[in-house]
């Protein structure tokens, strides 16, 4: 069972823009960093964001990240068929010394 | 190029212990920059924190599964292992390795390896 919470499923069509949430406390997205996870599956996840908002060096601009309070969002603009995947986010929860990863969103472009 | 590479038994009976290792080539364990940890994910289901391992030794594990798992690292091989007790068709997963940086993500997987509990 996740501590974060992200919705199940969303969708849009290519060249649009979409987002996804993650709901978390004060003892995990509340006070400690967020990162944002992309997987194909049946393959391992591909790290999209780390530190809230940075991006790692090939991963492309369109994909963006915020956190506010106890909750973050990714967002991806100009939507590819390519995206199509399971995104998570993921962070430290203090209360239980442990990391957590959100429920996972599967994102499909119509 | 760090990778990362899984191993150990495809089938474990139920009731028995999973053991897995993982070796890492094209850099080092021994890194205070990183922990190195194991993540789990059921068929169907989403991606779960197993735990990390610090080179020194140093763990923290998944609050549903401490008591059945256990992490050790072994400089001399740039391998880190991972066991889990007292298996049922609920631990059936594919098991990634991955590298986790001490700010908190991860930036580096292994490719994953089928653990099916079964008897």
């Amino acid at each position: 069972q996740s501590v974060l919470t992200q919705p199940p499923s969303v969708s849009a069509a290519p060249g649009q823009k979409v987002t996804i949430s993650c709901s978390g406390s004060s003892s995990d997205i509340g006070n400690n960093y967020v990162s944002w996870y992309q997987q194909v599956p049946g393959t391992a996840a591909k790290l999209l964001i780390y530190e809230n908002t940075r991006r790692p060096s090939g991963v492309p601009d369109r994909f963006s990240a915020s956190k506010s309070g106890t909750s973050a969002t990714l967002g991806i603009t100009g939507l590819q068929t390519g995206d199509e995947a399971d995104y998570y986010c993921g962070a430290w929860d203090s209360s239980v010394s442990a990391w957590m990863f959100g429920g996972g969103t599967k994102l499909t472009v119509l | 190029q760090l990778q990362l590479q899984e191993s150990g038994p495809g089938l474990v009976k139920p009731s028995e212990t999973l053991s897995l290792t993982c070796t890492v080539s094209g850099g080092s364990i021994s890194t205070n920059f990183y922990y190195w940890g194991w993540i789990r994910q059921a068929p169907g289901k989403g991606l779960e924190c197993i735990g990390n391992i610090f080179y020194s030794g140093a763990t923290y594990y998944s609050p549903s599964l401490r008591g059945r798992v256990s992490m050790s690292v072994d400089t001399s091989t740039n391998q880190f292992s991972l066991t889990l007790a007292s298996v049922t068709a609920a631990d059936t997963a594919v098991y990634f390795c991955a590298r986790h940086h001490k700010n908190s993500f991860y930036d580096s997987w292994g490719q994953g390896t089928l653990v099916t509990v079964s008897s």
